[in-house]
């Protein structure tokens, strides 16, 4: 049963750079190959898919936040990160990662990253 | 961009009620759609996937229909388990758009 945890700073401070790493457990990254996405609920509001990595490094990103935002893989590690520069307060949301780069059938369980100085 | 339009955004039912939820897109994107539950604080459960097929252990009064732009998630017996909030989501890939959009929610509560 493959499992994902997000890790990372809950606090970032505006115009700075979110980092969150997620780690999987149960299974390998690259084997059999996956996308792995990374999507966000702000509070009380719908879900926004991030964009998403595929094992051998390739990406896709929603094109509204495409201009911000890295997603990498490392397999020996396991893991993915995301990376979102020039943070604001609308960037304050629980974020998720997920396995999958279609539907999401996998989920971590989210971390809360506040933006705010 | 895709838009998924959810309706409606609330939906107070009984148990053993059939509900059903509805999501229209902004365009034809076939049978790419999926259905999500989620529950205060959790992260979302996927329910159907490609517009009518059961995600692995999901319980078969969970049903969905539809293609092209208009879709429907019906739940045939609420149970006291299913109080929670759904959203739909598109993953179509035609004409190499790669981004998904997921719709507003629709909330289901007790009656």
């Amino acid at each position: 049963q493959v499992q994902l945890q997000e890790s990372g700073p809950g606090l970032v401070k505006p115009s700075q750079t979110l980092s969150l790493t997620c780690t999987v457990s149960g299974g390998s990254i690259s084997s059999p190959s996956y996308y792995w996405s990374w999507i966000r609920q702000p509070a009380g509001k719908e879900l926004e898919w991030i964009g998403r990595i595929y094992s051998s490094g390739s990406t896709n990103y929603n094109p509204s936040l495409k201009s911000r935002v890295t997603i990498s893989i490392d397999t020996s590690k396991n893991q993915f990160s995301l990376s979102l520069t020039s943070v604001t307060a609308s960037d304050t949301a629980v974020y998720f990662c997920a396995r999958r780069g279609d539907r999401f059938d996998t989920w971590g369980q989210g971390t809360l990253v506040t933006v705010s100085s | 961009d895709i838009q998924m339009t959810q309706s409606p955004s609330t939906l107070s039912a009984s148990v053993g009620d059939r509900v059903t939820i509805t999501c229209r897109a902004s365009q034809s994107i076939n049978s790419w759609l999926a259905w999500y539950q989620q529950k205060p604080g959790k992260a979302p459960k996927l329910l159907i996937y490609e517009a009518s097929s059961l995600e692995s252990g999901v319980p078969s009064r969970f049903s969905g229909s539809g293609s092209g732009t208009e879709f429907t998630l019906t739940i045939s017996s609420l149970q006291p388990d299913d109080f929670a909030t759904y959203y739909c989501q598109q993953y179509n890939e035609q004409y190499n758009s790669y981004s998904r959009t997921f719709g507003r929610g629709t909330k289901v509560d007790i009656k």
